[in-house]
């Protein structure tokens, strides 16, 4: 079954702080990866995507890493703000047809 | 332009009764999809569409469900006899073909939560 867990499933930190979030995936045959950031009542937006042949992928604050050997992807946060509060959804994405596997998300807060 | 719209935003209605969400997708956007997302969950995909032409449906789009996409610009997503079960946000995205080969990044809208009493 394809599935796609994360961790932790919450986290709380401090503002200026940084955080690396993770993503295991059992996707096969797997085609590329994907990190999004959900706020609350609100719909998901795309942060990173990495195919099975990149490893590494920045977007400002946030760097992503994928192993396609171990089927792990981690999102790094630096230097976190108030405003990156949210929920972190890692997707994989099979290597045929259009169906993206989402994980049920890293809920970060990030306090004063 | 300004991304994905989907209306009405919030829905709440009684069991049995039909409710239909529509979606508007970025002008140049040829696929649209649509996801249904719980409390404390990820989206699960329910279908999408390239142009007009629904293309997959998930086994979760119960006979209850039907979508559309009649002129291969907006689309509706209408659930019939409604079930306490059907209480979730209803999530569209849409996204096009890149010219450089990099996948696809879908835009989604903000969703539209139905609460079902």
């Amino acid at each position: 079954k394809n599935q796609v867990e994360q961790s932790p499933q919450s986290l709380i930190i401090l503002e200026g702080k940084n955080c690396t979030l993770q993503c295991n995936y059992t996707v096969s045959p797997f085609s590329n990866l994907r990190w999004y950031k959900q706020d609350t009542g609100r719909g998901p937006v795309s942060l990173t995507i990495m195919t099975f042949s990149e490893n590494t992928k920045s977007n400002g604050r946030y760097t992503a890493t994928l192993d396609a050997d171990t089927k792990q992807s981690s999102l790094h946060i630096t230097a976190s703000q108030l405003s990156d509060s949210a929920s972190y959804i890692c997707v994989a994405r099979l290597g045929r047809g259009n169906k993206l596997t989402f994980g049920t998300g890293t809920q970060l807060k990030v306090e004063l | 332009d300004t991304g994905v719209s989907q209306d009405p935003r919030h829905k709440i209605t009684k069991r049995g009764q039909n409710v239909t969400f529509r979606c508007d997708p970025i002008s140049e956007h040829n696929r649209l999809y649509w996801y249904r997302q719980t409390l404390g969950q990820g989206p699960e995909f329910l279908t999408y569409f390239q142009n007009e032409a629904q293309l997959e449906k998930s086994r979760l789009l119960s006979d209850r469900f039907s979508a559309e996409r009649p002129k291969g610009s907006f689309s509706t997503l209408e659930i019939q006899r409604t079930e306490q079960g059907d209480s979730a946000m209803y999530l569209c995205a849409s996204s096009s073909r890149r010219n450089d080969g990099t996948p696809r990044v879908l835009t989604f809208g903000a969703g539209s939560r139905l609460t079902v009493l």
